[in-house]
């Protein structure tokens, strides 16, 4: 079935380019989330990729998708303190239109000032 | 209007008690879901309602019940939990179900359970 894996945990100084790692499983066209979860908040979605791009930037974010390895990146550049957060990554579930994603375990960014 | 709003911001309840929880969105979605969270894990779905109706409920306890009372309401009712229940109730809208469609999520319901 479907899975979605990530590393726990990443620190990097201020100012710093941060870069968070997701692998995935599914094989068939789908879309491709990362969503920003700040302590006793719900989740944001930062930006997304369906996957037959390879990079797709807004402002300090850029996905970068390697299909071939199922492997999708999400570097922040410049990072602030106020980027310190849990970041999912999250993949829809198959190629039916069910609404279900299925989520990595999360990447938890501590920004040292 | 882009928020999802959900009510209380927190609950302790106990196992006897019978609770709801209560979410709302006005942005004109289809699509809401009900989704629990253990601290450090990410969100497990539970139900998913498209155009007023259920339309997957994954495998949940018949404790927790869902309702849907018209497109901009969703609740949770809640009876007979479980101290292992306690966990972030977290409500979700979004245009439709198919991929691309953005999952907009409410800050949730911090529940415990005595």
């Amino acid at each position: 079935g479907e899975d979605v894996e990530q590393s726990l945990f990443l620190s990097v100084r201020e100012g710093d380019s941060s870069v968070i790692n997701c692998t995935y499983t599914d094989s068939s066209s789908t879309y491709l989330y990362w969503y920003k979860q700040e302590p006793g908040a719900g989740l944001q979605l930062l930006t997304y990729i369906f996957s037959n791009m390879d990079m797709k930037q807004d402002q300090r974010l850029t996905v970068l998708l390697n299909k071939k390895d199922k492997h999708l990146s999400l570097r922040i550049a410049d990072t602030q303190t106020g980027d310190s957060a849990i970041y999912f990554c999250a993949e829809s579930y198959g190629s039916s239109n069910t609404g279900k994603l299925i989520f990595g375990q999360g990447t938890t960014l501590q920004v040292k000032p | 209007d882009t928020e999802v709003t959900q009510t209380p911001k927190h609950l302790v309840m106990g196992m006897t008690n019978k609770k709801s929880l209560k979410c709302e969105q006005h942005m004109g979605h289809r699509a809401m879901y009900w989704y629990k969270q253990k601290a450090k894990k990410p969100p497990e779905l539970m139900f998913v309602y498209s155009y007023e109706k259920l339309s997957i409920n994954e495998s949940v306890p018949s404790r927790f019940s869902p309702e849907c009372p018209n497109s901009s309401l969703l609740n949770l009712h809640l009876h007979a939990l479980q101290p292992e229940d306690s966990a972030l109730y977290l409500c979700a809208s979004s245009q439709g179900l198919a991929g691309g469609n953005e999952q907009f999520f409410g800050p949730g319901t911090r529940l415990t359970v005595l």
